[in-house]
């Protein structure tokens, strides 16, 4: 059980396109998932959180209007990273909980941007 | 301020030999303790974790840590390393179980034969 599943798992696209990620958790409903991004060799810095149906919280320094997140069901929260540039090449990794319980992880998402 | 600090970036271990990795916090109130695994290009795997109670945590594949709050450390402990312990190592802290959490810079273990 707790499984989360991010698609794709690893995406190059050109500088200046949309990308979307998508997370969902497939065997229990999230009350909230998390948005996390990982740089090579570096730890996961958080970059918003969003409850299901409500506006996602932006941590500080994260561009709420470059990394659009929507978290329409209990199930599933997507990651847009709008006119994406090379230095939003990066690891993206989503995690989910129910309620105050603990967060799983999904694989994460390779992003590459020419 | 709020951090999580691994000391050891890249730790190399032989095959069967006991393993240390350390982590201090800086946390205001009582934190909850995490220590994650990541293998390369995968998510976070949750090895054990600390609330309260016994300050000494067993988690899985024969991984352990201690909870001082006197040194305000949480080291990861293993008696006898496999190959296959190879990884990434997150400690982290949080207001709850659930909640927002703060990672260190990861340790890196590779296992020698």
């Amino acid at each position: 059980g707790a499984v989360v599943s991010q698609h794709p798992s690893w995406v190059i696209c050109k500088s200046g396109t949309s990308v979307k990620i998508e997370c969902r958790s497939l065997d229990f409903q999230a009350t909230t998932m998390f948005w996390y991004r990982q740089f090579p060799k570096q730890s996961l810095m958080l970059m918003a959180t969003s409850n299901e149906g409500s506006k996602a919280t932006y941590e500080q320094g994260v561009e709420k209007d470059k990394f659009l997140i929507n978290h329409a069901s209990l199930t599933l929260s997507t990651l847009t990273v709008t006119s994406a540039h090379p230095e939003d090449s990066s690891f993206y990794i989503c995690s989910a909980r129910v309620g105050a319980g603990e967060q799983f992880f999904g694989p994460g998402t390779r992003l590459t941007v020419l | 301020a709020q951090s999580v600090t691994q000391p050891d970036i890249h730790i190399t271990v032989s095959e069967g030999a006991s393993l240390e990795l350390r982590c201090n916090y800086s946390y205001g109130a009582t934190p909850y303790l995490f220590w994650y695994v990541q293998s390369p290009g995968q998510g976070l795997q949750l090895l054990l974790k600390y609330f309260s109670g016994d300050t000494l945590v067993q988690g899985i594949k024969g991984f352990e840590a201690e909870f001082k709050r006197s040194q305000s450390s949480f080291n990861l402990r293993k008696p006898s390393v496999h190959w296959s312990d190879a990884a990434e190592y997150f400690c982290a802290v949080g207001h709850n179980q659930g909640g927002k959490l703060i990672f260190g810079q990861g340790t890196e273990l590779s296992v020698k034969p």
